[in-house]
Formats: structure tokens, C-alpha cells, sequence
């Protein structure tokens, strides 16, 4: 059974810097690519960026490039976004999201990640 | 970036009832388009894509059609666990983009 399990809820203060974590199971970790999808409170689905756990090459979306890192570790077939420095505007709920192969729509997501970014 | 235009935004039906939600790309997007469910705090599911169809487990009532920039979503006869937000998302081109959202309420 493919799994994506992310870490637990984060409540940080700005300027904090921040990893969060999406672990997966039940399939070749490298054969697909991951990506990262915000969703502010109350609203839709915002594409982040995606990354290719086999050589870890990451393409981003303008909209969040150079203000977050997509990383993987081969050896724990596991995904991370991670920020260096959190803004209030970050405050979000983030999942992580498998590709379906060689189309990149998402057939498996993690069950999402809150982080709360408040003085 | 590509825009995608989903409408209505929202849409209040009945159980039994047939229910269509538009998506309209500002591009052309080579019928790369996907359609995801989502209920409150639970993340996403896929329904179905334009080009490897309907995902297995979902139901035979959702179906999808389009061609070019403009895609449909129907569902054939809602049933009580369809009342959820609806996302259209375009895999095109990078930055994937999604739909705003389609609110499905009960009359």
C-alpha cells in the first residue's frame, strides 16, 4: 500500500526556520516525482513546486522560489520542504503529493501538515 | 502562468441530482487535466484524469470530458458523500495550476 505520511503540526515565530517532513512507503521512492501544495486557510490549492527524488533536481513555482527548499534523503525514501526564515503569510496547511508516473496529476497525498507562524 | 477558471464557484443540489462544474484553462493545455475531491480537513483525492481516466475505487457516476481549454466534470446523480470542494488542476505546464475551487453544497 503506497503511504505518505508528513510530520506533525508546527507552531513557530517569524523569522524561525522550519523542516517538514513526508515520508513515504509502498513503492520505488525514486521512480516518482513529489511535489508540495499549500493551502491557506479557507482557501484553494497553490502548486509549490516538485522535486525528482532520484537525483533531487527541483523545479519551483515563481510564486515560492528561493523563499522554500524541496530536498529528499534516498535512504529514508522521505521528502522535505523546508523554509529559513517563516513569515505570518506562511501560516498554511501543506501537503505533499506523489505523481502518477509519467503524467504529474497526484494519486497519493500525505495527509497534510499545519504550520502556525505567529509572534 | 496558466489560469484556470473553474465555475460555479459554488452550487447548492439535491440528493439524486446530476451536477456539472466547468474548468477553463487560458491556454491550451493538451487535455493534461485532472480533477481531485476534497472534504474538510482531509487532504485531497484524485477523481480523475483527462488522459488516464476515472482512478480506481472512485464511483462510475463521476465522469469527465473536454477537449482544448475547456474540461467538465459531472457527476451523475449526487450521492450524500459527494457534497465536498471540487479542484480542477492543469500538469501541462510548470507551475501546475489549479481551479479555485467548486463548493458542493446540499440543497
Amino acid at each position: 500500500e503506497v503511504q505518505l505520511v508528513q510530520s506533525g503540526t508546527e507552531v513557530k515565530k517569524p523569522g524561525e526556520s522550519l523542516r517538514i517532513s513526508c515520508k513515504t512507503s509502498g513503492y520505488y521512492f525514486t521512480n516518482y516525482w513529489i511535489s508540495w501544495v499549500r493551502q491557506m486557510p479557507g482557501r484553494g490549492l497553490e502548486w509549490m513546486g516538485r522535486i525528482d527524488p532520484s537525483d533531487s533536481y527541483a523545479d519551483y513555482s515563481p510564486s515560492f522560489q528561493g523563499h522554500v527548499t524541496l530536498s529528499v534523503d534516498r535512504s529514508l525514501n522521505t521528502a522535505y520542504l523546508q523554509w529559513a526564515s517563516l513569515k505570518a503569510a506562511d501560516s498554511a496547511v501543506y501537503y505533499c503529493a506523489k505523481a502518477y508516473g509519467y503524467e504529474d496529476f497526484f494519486d497519493q497525498w500525505g495527509q497534510g501538515t499545519l504550520v502556525t507562524v505567529s509572534s | 502562468d496558466i489560469q484556470m477558471t473553474q465555475s460555479p464557484s459554488s452550487l447548492s443540489a439535491s440528493l439524486g441530482d446530476r451536477v456539472t462544474i466547468t474548468c477553463r484553462a487560458s491556454q491550451g493545455i493538451r487535455n493534461s487535466l485532472a480533477w481531485y475531491q476534497q472534504k474538510p480537513g482531509k487532504a485531497p483525492n484524485l477523481l480523475l484524469s483527462s488522459k488516464s481516466g476515472l482512478e480506481s475505487g472512485v464511483p462510475s457516476r463521476f465522469s469527465g470530458s473536454g477537449s482544448g481549454t475547456d474540461h467538465t466534470l459531472t457527476i451523475s446523480s449526487l450521492q450524500p458523500e459527494d457534497f465536498a470542494t471540487y479542484y480542477c488542476q492543469q500538469y501541462d505546464t510548470t507551475p501546475y495550476t489549479f481551479g479555485q475551487g467548486t463548493k458542493l453544497e446540499i440543497k
